[in-house]
């Protein structure tokens, strides 16, 4: 069964401090895996894009990496701000359906000051 | 890339009443998609929009309480009829490109 499981469910952290967020993936064939942030009441943003031969991709202080062999993704937010606070989401899309994706259930960071 | 512009951003409504959403996209998209998040949860496809065609409605959706009109390539609308306070979510359209999901910034529905 194709499934996208993250955790943790929510975390809170200090302003400034580093966290780290895990998506676990059971889909297949994987196309790719993108990481979503989302404001409160908003719709999702995208920080960055995984394909199967990539193993880390950055963008500015968020730091994602795959491990395709063990379907596992991490998303590191380096030195957190305020504005980090919301709710980040893993989704694997497949490679024979390129309408199909699969979305994980999101991890809620709250950082406070 | 797309940019989605989705409106309203915002509504409360009374039960009993529709509310249409309107999603427009800045290029031609073959599929679009509507999802529901219900508070806390994460996105639930309700269904795709196929240009020229029937939306095809997933598992629990239903296409009386979700109409769905798709004129052309460029733009899609969602109602949700006879609303309940059941139905306060995020309604959210999106497209997908080569594999990519790019969404619009949502409507977030309260029904009293």
């Amino acid at each position: 069964k194709n499934q996208v499981e993250q955790s943790p469910q929510s975390l809170i952290i200090l302003e400034g401090k580093n966290c780290t967020l895990q998506c676990n993936y059971t889909v297949s064939p994987f196309s790719n895996l993108r990481w979503y942030k989302q404001d409160t009441g908003r719709g999702p943003v995208s920080l960055t894009i995984m394909t199967f031969s990539e193993n880390t991709k950055s963008n500015g202080r968020y730091t994602a990496t795959l491990d395709a062999d063990t379907k596992q993704s991490s998303l590191h937010i380096t030195a957190s701000q305020l504005s980090d606070s919301a709710s980040y989401i893993c989704v694997v899309s497949v490679s024979h359906n390129f309408n199909k994706f699969y979305f994980g259930s999101g991890t809620k960071l709250n950082v406070k000051p | 890339s797309a940019v989605i512009s989705q409106k309203p951003s915002r509504d409360i409504c009374q039960r009993g009443t529709s509310l249409t959403i309107q999603c427009q996209v800045d290029s031609q998209v073959t599929m679009m998609f509507w999802y529901r998040q219900q508070p806390g949860q994460s996105l639930t496809l309700i269904a795709t929009a196929n240009q020229g065609s029937e939306a095809t409605y997933e598992s629990g959706f239903v296409i009386d309480k979700f109409p769905i009109s798709r004129p052309n390539l460029t733009f899609s609308t969602l109602t949700v009829s006879n609303m309940s306070p059941e139905d306060s979510s995020i309604y959210l359209c999106s497209v997908g490109i080569q594999g990519r999901l790019f969404f619009g910034s949502g409507t977030q529905l309260s029904v009293l």
